[in-house]
């Protein structure tokens, strides 16, 4: 059973251009936790969704960004026009349900550039 | 790269007790370690951090030990509480401008009884 799988591991865009992050979790999980990590800091939470829901996106920015997770493939964290300030690690985490502890992915480093 | 290993996988202690969890890392040029605790359906919170250059950070009844020589750092909760049950992360990372990769534990479940 493989772990998490995010993707791409390191990923550069320019400021205006569109960021997709993919989060496979693991076999038989359908939660999905994003998480950013800015430089230096700790992980803060962004969105928790289950399969074609949303349940809470509170830590999410309200402009630009966006996350799904579709009945069929990955969960996706969109961020449009980035700009340097969303230079980070995202790291997604996956659990079979709601009460049970997640696992985590290893990150996707974005830099923009 | 980094390699993270964390135990025990569950930890079951008596309200009021002190509660240990340990983690080796791999990579001597890690320099920052958090941990992280996840409540049943919630995400995870930072409850703590430690950077290379202490070797113990304390908050409240929270504490974590870091011993670089050996390459393992613990977290430490005293006089534990109910409210305390959760799966707790440790991580490890360099932190270095702004190229930051961090590799986590698997997880140990924490149950305090009452």
């Amino acid at each position: 059973n493989a772990g998490v799988m995010q993707n791409p591991r390191h990923l550069v865009r320019r400021r205006g251009q569109e960021a997709r992050l993919r989060c496979s979790p693991m076999k038989g999980h359908s939660h999905v936790y994003w998480y950013r990590q800015l430089p230096e800091e700790g992980l803060k939470f962004m969105v928790y969704l289950q399969k074609e829901n949303i349940i809470d996106e509170s830590g999410m920015p309200k402009e630009r960004f966006s996350a799904e997770f579709p009945k069929e493939g990955p969960s996706i964290l969109r961020i449009q026009q980035v700009v340097r300030g969303d230079s980070a690690a995202y790291f997604c985490a996956s659990s079979p349900s709601r009460n049970t502890e997640a696992f985590f992915g290893q990150g996707t480093r974005l830099t923009v550039v | 790269g980094e390699n993270v290993e964390q135990h025990p996988s569950t930890l079951s202690v008596q309200e009021g007790d002190s509660a240990v969890i340990k983690c080796t890392y791999s990579d001597s040029a890690s320099n920052y370690f958090p941990w992280y605790k996840q409540e049943l359906g919630k995400g995870s919170q930072l409850i703590i951090d430690i950077r290379s250059n202490v070797g113990e950070k304390k908050d409240q009844r929270i504490a974590v030990t870091l011993n670089k020589t050996a390459k393992h750092f613990s977290l430490h909760i005293t006089e534990t509480q109910p409210e305390d049950s959760a799966v707790y992360f440790c991580a490890a990372s360099i932190v270095e401008d702004n190229n930051n990769d961090m590799r986590f534990g698997a997880g140990t479940r924490l149950t305090v009884k009452p």
